[in-house]
C-alpha cells in the first residue's frame, strides 16, 4: 500500500496559468513532510519542510500547504524555468527508517 | 550546489560485477542516506548512517553494503550486479541530531549505474 500517492503525474500549463500539485500521505504519524523539486538527472533539491496541519511556507512562486492528509503545492504565475519534476515525502515518527518515502513525483511542463 | 558529493558520476559496468559508490556529505553533516531512483520504483531509501553507525535499513538488498569512515565519507557497495540494478544512486546528508534543520535531507547530484 503506498504510503504517498501525487496526483496528477504529470501537467502541462501555460505561462502565468496557477496550479496546485497534490500529495495524499498515510502514516501513522508525521515527523515531516518534504516538498523537493528534480531536474532530470539531477539530485533532489529541498524546497520545504512541513509539520503539523494548516502549516503553510512560501518561496518564491511556490507555496505549501498541509492538511492532516494531504499536502498542495500552489504555483502561482509560473514561468518555464519552473518546469521540473516535484516529489512529496514524508517522514514517520515513532523510531524506525529514518529515511525520506517518496510519492512517484508530478512532472510539471510550463510552455512560454 | 547542495554541497553534497558523489562519484563517480557515470557508472558502467557488466552484469556480477562489483562497484563502489562513494559519497561526501556537507561539511558539519553527521547523516548519510542512500536512495536508489529507478523509472518504476521512484526514488527508494536504502540505508542510513550516523556518525559511522548504521542506523537505520529502508528496501536494501542483501546484496549491497555500505560504511561510513571516520572522516565521514560513505562508500556503497553493490555486487553480483543485475540488469535491474541499473538506475541512479543518491547520497543525502543532514545535520546532527538536535540541530536547527536536522529534519532536512540534502541530495548530491547522484550516480548513474548502467549494468550491460
Amino acid at each position: 500500500e503506498d504510503q504517498v500517492t501525487q496526483s496528477p503525474e504529470a501537467l502541462r500549463l501555460q505561462e502565468g496559468e496557477s496550479s496546485s500539485l497534490n500529495c495524499s500521505y498515510t502514516v501513522s504519524g508525521l515527523r515531516g513532510l518534504f516538498w523537493y523539486r528534480q531536474d532530470p538527472g539531477k539530485g533532489p533539491e529541498f524546497l520545504f519542510t512541513l509539520y503539523s496541519a494548516g502549516e503553510e511556507k512560501e518561496k518564491e512562486r511556490l507555496k505549501a500547504t498541509l492538511t492532516k492528509k494531504e499536502s498542495f503545492l500552489h504555483i502561482t504565475a509560473p514561468k518555464p524555468e519552473d518546469s521540473a519534476t516535484y516529489l512529496c515525502a514524508v517522514r514517520e515518527s515513532g523510531g524506525g527508517a529514518d529515511g525520506l518515502t517518496f510519492g512517484k513525483g508530478t512532472h510539471l511542463i510550463i510552455q512560454p | 550546489d547542495s554541497g553534497v558529493t558523489q562519484t563517480p558520476k557515470h557508472l558502467i559496468t557488466a552484469t556480477g560485477q562489483r562497484v563502489t559508490l562513494r559519497c561526501s556529505p556537507r561539511s558539519g553533516d553527521l547523516s548519510v542516506y542512500w536512495y536508489q531512483q529507478s523509472l518504476d520504483q521512484g526514488l527508494q531509501f536504502l540505508i542510513q548512517y550516523y556518525n559511522g553507525e548504521e542506523r537505520a535499513k529502508g528496501n536494501i538488498l542483501e546484496r549491497f553494503s555500505a560504511q561510513q569512515f571516520p572522516d565521514l565519507h560513505s562508500e556503497l557497495n553493490l555486487s553480483s550486479l543485475e540488469l535491474g540494478d541499473s538506475a541512479l544512486y543518491f547520497c543525502a546528508s543532514s545535520a546532527p541530531t538536535g540541530t536547527p534543520l536536522d529534519n532536512e535531507q540534502f541530495f548530491g547530484p547522484g550516480t548513474r549505474l548502467t549494468v550491460l
